[in-house]
């Protein structure tokens, strides 16, 4: 059953560092997306993109946000200057239609 | 106006018990309310989803109730088991802009007791 692709599964920064969180989404979808989970707190809307452009964002996704679809497979999500508040797990997901399957997810953990 | 308000935050309930979870919404835009069930460590699995055009929809043990005039809607787990114990995350999005930001309850965390 194709699934949707996250890498890495946990990644450790330093405050203040760039990190790149990448995804690769079920081949035949059109819409892509990324959420955040902050550790028992629920899952939270980032960003969705589409056609090469970011469709919709969210509060969170500010600045120090930015989504990339660098080839036909990638889809990826970069913090800049990573702070501890960004300690979170990130799922990205994906879909054709309406449904959204998810990855994984990255547990980022900012030090 | 964004928000699904969840309910109980909590449940433990005993094996082949029926567990039930709510949801309401207030935006009436929304026209899609799956269920997502996560496991630790994991991603939110796609469970069940309904439309409001009808009132139920059953799969296996897993039925969703949907009451259009209260904007409510819940999920019921029929002969709960040990496995079933996970995290369950109502959500619902309005599909008109053909991609699909969810907006998530705050997740019931379900405990099957054998």
């Amino acid at each position: 059953e194709p699934e949707v692709t996250q890498t890495p599964s946990h990644q450790v920064t330093q405050m203040g560092q760039e990190v790149i969180l990448r995804c690769v989404p079920i081949s035949n979808h059109l819409y892509f997306y990324w959420y955040r989970q902050i550790l028992g707190q629920k899952v939270e809307f980032l960003v969705s993109f589409y056609n090469n452009e970011i469709s919709e964002k969210s509060e969170i996704f500010d600045d120090q946000f930015s989504v990339e679809r660098p080839d036909g497979s990638n889809f990826t999500l970069k913090i800049r200057s990573t702070k501890l508040e960004d300690s979170a797990m990130y799922f990205c997901a994906s879909s054709r239609q309406i449904e959204a399957f998810f990855g994984q997810g990255t547990r980022l953990t900012v030090v | 106006q964004q928000q699904v308000k969840q309910s109980p935050q909590s449940l433990i309930v005993q094996k082949g018990g029926i567990s039930i979870i709510n949801c309401a919404y207030e935006n009436t835009a929304f026209d899609y309310f799956p269920w997502y069930q996560q496991f630790p460590g994991k991603g939110p699995a796609l469970l069940i989803a309904i439309r409001p055009d009808v009132s139920e929809k059953k799969e296996g043990r897993f039925t969703i109730s949907f009451n259009k005039s209260a904007k409510q809607f819940s999920l019921h787990i029929m002969d709960s088991q040990p496995g079933d114990s996970a995290t369950y995350f109502c959500a619902a999005t309005s599909h008109s802009g053909g991609y699909n930001k969810l907006i998530f309850g705050a997740g019931t965390r379900l405990a099957v007791h054998p």
